[in-house]
Formats: C-alpha cells, structure tokens, sequence
C-alpha cells in the first residue's frame, strides 16, 4: 500500500493523558498536513510542514499541541493532558509540489481519539 | 462569514440518477483551488475533482462534474448516473493563496453533505 498511513487507528485514554500519533505520508510526497475532525463537521486545518520545517499553525493548536516531522519524512502529532474535547478523529494527508494535480492532498484514514 | 457553505445536510438520490450537491465559498483571493473531497462510512477523505480559479472550463473526473460560477461564487458537485458506492460524506474545500506562496496551504472544509442513493 503507497498511500498515507496512519498509527494508530484507534486511541482511547484517560483525561490529563498524553498521548501521540504518527503519519507516514506518501514516499515523494514534500509537504504534510494534519486536521481534525469532530462528529458531523468538515476537517479543520491543524498544521502543515513542507519538509522538516512547520511553516503553518492554526489558532486550533494550542500550547498542548505539538507536531514534528524530523527529516521531513514521518510525522508526529503529541497532545499533551487531554482534555474530553480533544476527541475527534486526526487525519494526516500529504501532497507534492511537482506532478500530479496541482495542489492535491492525499488523506490517511485518520486516528480516532477518545478521552474518557 | 464561512468561507465554505454547504446548505444540504442531506441528500436523497435514486440509483443511476443524476444529482447536484451545493457549495458557495467566500474570499478575496483572486487565485485559488475548489476540491471535492468523498468520506466513506470507513473515514478516509477521497480526492475528486479540483477546479482552479482560473481554469476556463468546467473540471470533469469521469462521472463528476464541477459546475463553476465563479461570479456567483459557486462550485457545484454533479454526479452523474449515481451507484450506491456513492453514498457518503461529501466535502467542499477552498485553498486560497497565490501560486507560489509558501503559506496558506491549507484546506477550508464545509460542514458537508451526506447523500444517500436509493435503489
């Protein structure tokens, strides 16, 4: 399979937790994305990297939040002490600067955390 | 102002049918990108069709269609001869920004349409 993947699939955890999840993009894929998505919404943007370097935050991203993408291939996305509204599911996608369609971006099939 | 609106929650549709799913979208931005995105009950987001602000003509993907009104700021989704595979989520999605701008990659979701085809 040479999509996005995503890990794990499925996170459930206890209020004040930390916790992390992981995206694999596609191999020649330069830049990364991370949304969420709560019940019945479209994805909200989180943040997005082109190569190592994190060239975008939403306002969503609170000081909790933080994202890496070390050697600008996988990335990860670590929410410290959760909270019962950080529940939602986190889709990574991925797209290229050069080839196919312009702009296009490539989801994974999303890690769904529940804070309990 | 939502940046994208999507004003059917829910759509019903008759197999082999044709149906249109609604979207209007807001910016200042002469140069930006419309996506049409899928979300199967499975949860993955599937590409398909994008329209480019200034692409002349109507994108077309093989039974979708994008009806561009750029002065009425509308991209409409047209599914022709509907199958049940297609029911599911559907997403519109703005990418505002100029070629060539390192930021502003993102994507702005509406809230979405969920159709459902009928036998």
């Amino acid at each position: 399979d040479t999509g996005v993947s995503q890990d794990p699939r499925h996170k459930i955890t206890k209020r004040g937790q930390n916790v992390t999840f992981r995206c694999d993009p596609i191999s020649e894929h330069n830049r990364l994305y991370w949304y969420r998505q709560t019940l019945g919404q479209g994805p909200e943007f989180l943040t997005y990297f082109q190569n190592e370097a994190q060239l975008e935050k939403s306002r969503l991203l609170s000081d909790r939040f933080s994202a890496e993408r070390p050697k600008g291939s996988f990335s990860t996305l670590e929410i410290q002490r959760t909270e019962q509204g950080d529940s939602a599911m986190y889709l990574c996608a991925s797209s290229v600067t050069r080839g196919g369609k312009p702009y296009e971006q490539y989801f994974g099939p999303g890690t769904r955390l529940t804070v309990t | 102002a939502q940046k994208i609106t999507q004003t059917q929650p829910g759509m019903f549709v008759q197999e082999k049918e044709a149906v249109t799913l609604d979207c209007t979208y807001d910016t200042s931005d002469q140069s930006y990108g419309l996506f049409w995105y899928k979300q199967p009950s499975s949860g993955e987001m599937i590409f398909l069709i994008y329209q480019g602000s200034y692409d002349e003509q109507n994108a077309t993907e093989g039974r979708y269609s994008l009806n561009f009104q750029k002065a009425r700021k509308s991209a409409n989704l047209v599914i022709s001869a509907s199958q049940l595979g297609d029911s599911a989520m559907y997403f519109c999605a703005m990418r505002e920004g100029r070629k060539g701008d390192t930021g502003r990659r993102a994507l702005t979701f509406g809230s979405g349409t969920r159709l459902q085809v009928q036998p």
